[in-house]
């Protein structure tokens, strides 16, 4: 099993829908996890981080459901703007340092 | 507030060549992390430093190495280049090596391989 696996999509939702992605991760002591956005030919940025069950930020939820080794971002009321990469990012704690695992990334376009 | 710096931009070489590709980290980060991300893939961690040491390394050949100086900066160097190198370079720091919250990307260095 990957490290860390997403569904590379593309998801093509429209406008106003709502939209959930999946990332399964290995390593069950990972503790933190995160959700990365990159746009086309940009750098990553950090969208949320998830450390016990859940987050929530205005249209945006990540939940991490620890039994089955997941966690996913639901974003609510699409936006034209949120077309982008989503990167699911999964440290690994070692001695203190963390080695970062990023997932391939899902492809989300959404249509007017 | 500067944030993660790059350079350069963007970058051709021939395979057999060396690069070197410079960083710059956010005002206050002491932590600077390496990544290759090739065309349709995640970045993938090459390795990371702090206190001029490299302190965790991922899946890479030898041939990837690098530095970091007392003001933080850091470079990563690339050996013997192959086609396969062809990727986008990304630079990201921290707050501290364990802060992947606090991680923060630059731009990007743009490195094709002919």
């Amino acid at each position: 099993r990957k490290e860390v696996e997403q569904d590379p999509g593309p998801f093509n939702v429209p406008e106003g829908a709502t939209v959930a992605f999946n990332c399964t991760y290995s390593n069950s002591a990972s503790q933190s996890f995160f959700w990365y956005r990159q746009d086309c030919r940009k750098e990553p940025k950090l969208l949320m981080s998830v450390y016990s069950s859940g987050n929530e930020d205005g249209r945006f939820t990540a939940q991490l459901n620890r039994a089955s080794q997941y966690i996913s971002l639901l974003i609510r009321d699409s936006k034209l703007s949120d077309s982008a990469t989503y990167l699911c990012v999964v440290p690994r704690d070692s001695g203190g340092y963390q080695k970062v695992t990023f997932g391939t990334g899902t492809k989300l376009q959404v249509i007017p | 507030d500067a944030g993660v710096t790059q350079s350069p931009t963007h970058l051709i070489k021939t395979r057999g060549q060396q690069v070197t590709l410079r960083c710059s980290p956010k005002s206050g980060h002491d932590t600077v992390s390496w990544y290759q991300q090739a065309l349709g893939q995640g970045p993938q961690f090459i390795f990371q430093y702090y206190e001029e040491e490299e302190r965790q390394r991922g899946n890479f050949p030898d041939r990837f190495s690098g530095h970091q100086f007392p003001n933080y900066s850091s470079e990563l160097n690339v050996n013997a280049l192959l086609l396969g190198d062809s990727a986008l370079y990304l630079c990201a720091s921290s707050l501290w090596p364990g802060s992947t919250d606090t991680q923060y990307f630059g731009p990007g260095t743009r490195l094709t391989v002919l």
